[in-house]
């Protein structure tokens, strides 16, 4: 079975230049999330979608960060414009079920930003 | 406060050590526990959960202790593949997402 699949893997951008990730989770997953991870950090919660609806972004900084989820599958992340602080890794995530069932998280491969 | 907190480390030991690692989380009401291990430059992976009743697999020794809010992560006979970070994670009551914290990092030398 596949695993939560991300691309790009890796991403060079100069500040102030718009980026977009994207994400396929594992099939039938209806819970997805997206997390940033600094070097030295935890992963970060940015937003959580049950199936098509974003239920937790209260982390996401939402004057340049966006993200979709249309029709409860895969997923975009998007930063417009990115800032030199955005350099990380952005890692998406997801698991079945709801509520206790939804424990175990998969997370994919993660897309390392890096802003000039 | 961090709502989750860790040694950092690094953790050195030598091969076939016995070493452990603690982990505090400051929400009384969390109901969920676990711990997830990150080689170096790949993604989380669930290493285990952890139950009030303490839990084993292997080397590995889960305990939790409410009372004290911390969490412990014992791993025996360390193997060199044991390198890498353990993140220490817990989850608020209801369905909320899983909080993290920054890791410890092992390093197992021969």
């Amino acid at each position: 079975e596949a695993g939560v699949v991300q691309s790009p893997r890796y991403k060079i951008i100069e500040k102030k230049q718009p980026v977009a990730f994207w994400c396929n989770p594992i099939s039938g997953h209806n819970t997805l999330y997206w997390y940033l991870q600094n070097l030295g950090q935890g992963p970060e919660l940015l937003i959580r979608y049950e199936n098509e609806e974003a239920v937790d972004d209260s982390q996401l900084p939402k004057d340049r960060f966006s993200a979709e989820r249309l029709k409860g599958v895969d997923s975009t992340l998007k930063i417009q414009p990115a800032e030199l602080g955005d350099s990380a890794v952005y890692l998406c995530a997801s698991s079945s079920g709801t509520g206790r069932r939804s424990n175990e998280q998969f997370f994919g491969p993660g897309t390392r930003l890096t802003v000039l | 406060r961090k709502e989750v907190e860790q040694d950092p480390g690094p953790f050195n030991v030598p091969e076939g050590a016995t070493v452990a690692f603690n982990c505090t989380y400051s929400n009384s009401a969390s109901q969920s526990f676990f711990w997830y291990r990150q080689d170096c430059r790949k993604e989380p992976k669930l290493l285990m959960s952890v139950y009030s009743s303490g839990n084993e697999d292997g080397r590995f020794t889960a305990q939790l202790n409410r009372a004290s809010q911390y969490i412990s992560l014992l791993i025996r006979d360390s193997k060199l593949s044991d390198s890498a970070t353990y993140l220490c994670v817990v989850r608020r009551p209801g369905n909320t997402p899983l909080v993290f914290g920054k890791g410890t990092r092992l390093s197992v030398i021969a």
